[in-house]
């Protein structure tokens, strides 16, 4: 079975660096895009980018370039966020998803539980 | 930039009832990369509909989906207690490249 499963919660204070995690289990973890959303507190979803780890080719949303950095390790099918240094809006509910393309129709097809990331002093 | 509007805001219907609920592209996309999501709250997005009309694997024929161009419509035959949720249509390929419209509550009336 297809699952995707996400590190825990984190609670960091802002200035701080963190990087969450995304495993992929059950498909070719190498063979899909693997991207990330954001659900900041009572809001909808937000795209921040996606990356496909055969080659680890990354595209971010303009707003989110600088701002986070996506990677991947391939020899573990996990895909990562990470940031240098936090701030209070980056409070927010992380999603990962694995964009499948059945019929060649791309959609996420597989969600992680989420990373809820709670930033405070 | 293509932008997602979905309407209306909240649909206030009683278990029984249809639901219809809209996205409207800001410009016309290609209907094989437009989909539904539905998100239980304090739950993950669930992927309910890819392509405009293809129901994703285990969802249930009561959901449905359809549209072309610009208009895109989710339709829930008879709503069923545990359909009460948020849903979210997404377009995939375009500047950006994964769009997210802001979301229609379905709850009981």
């Amino acid at each position: 079975d297809v699952q995707v499963v996400q590190s825990g919660a984190e609670v960091k204070k802002p200035g701080e660096s963190l990087k969450i995690s995304c495993k992929g289990s059950g498909y070719t973890f190498i063979g899909y895009w693997t991207a990330w959303v954001r659900q900041m507190p009572g809001r909808g979803l937000e795209w921040m980018g996606i990356i496909f780890p055969s080659d680890s080719n990354v595209r971010y949303r303009p707003s989110f370039e600088g701002q986070v950095t996506i990677s991947a390790d391939k020899s573990i099918s996990t895909a990562y966020l990470q940031w240098s240094s936090l701030k209070a809006s980056d409070t927010a509910m992380y999603y990962c998803a694995r964009l499948g393309a059945e019929g060649g129709k791309e959609a996420l097809d597989f969600w992680g539980q989420g990373t809820m990331v709670t930033v405070s002093s | 930039e293509i932008v997602l509007t979905q309407s209306p805001g909240t649909l206030s219907l009683s278990p029984g009832e249809r639901a219809t609920l809209s996205c409207r592209a800001s410009q016309s996309v290609n209907s094989n990369y437009l989909a539904w999501y539905q998100q239980i709250p304090g739950q993950a997005p669930r992927l309910l509909i890819y392509g405009a009309s293809s129901r994703a694997t285990g969802i249930p024929d009561r959901f449905s989906g359809s549209g072309s161009g610009t208009d895109f419509t989710l339709t829930i035959s008879r709503l069923e207690p545990e359909d009460f949720a948020v849903y979210h249509c997404q377009h995939y390929g375009s500047s950006p490249l994964l769009t997210f419209g802001g979301g229609t509550k379905v709850e009981i009336k």
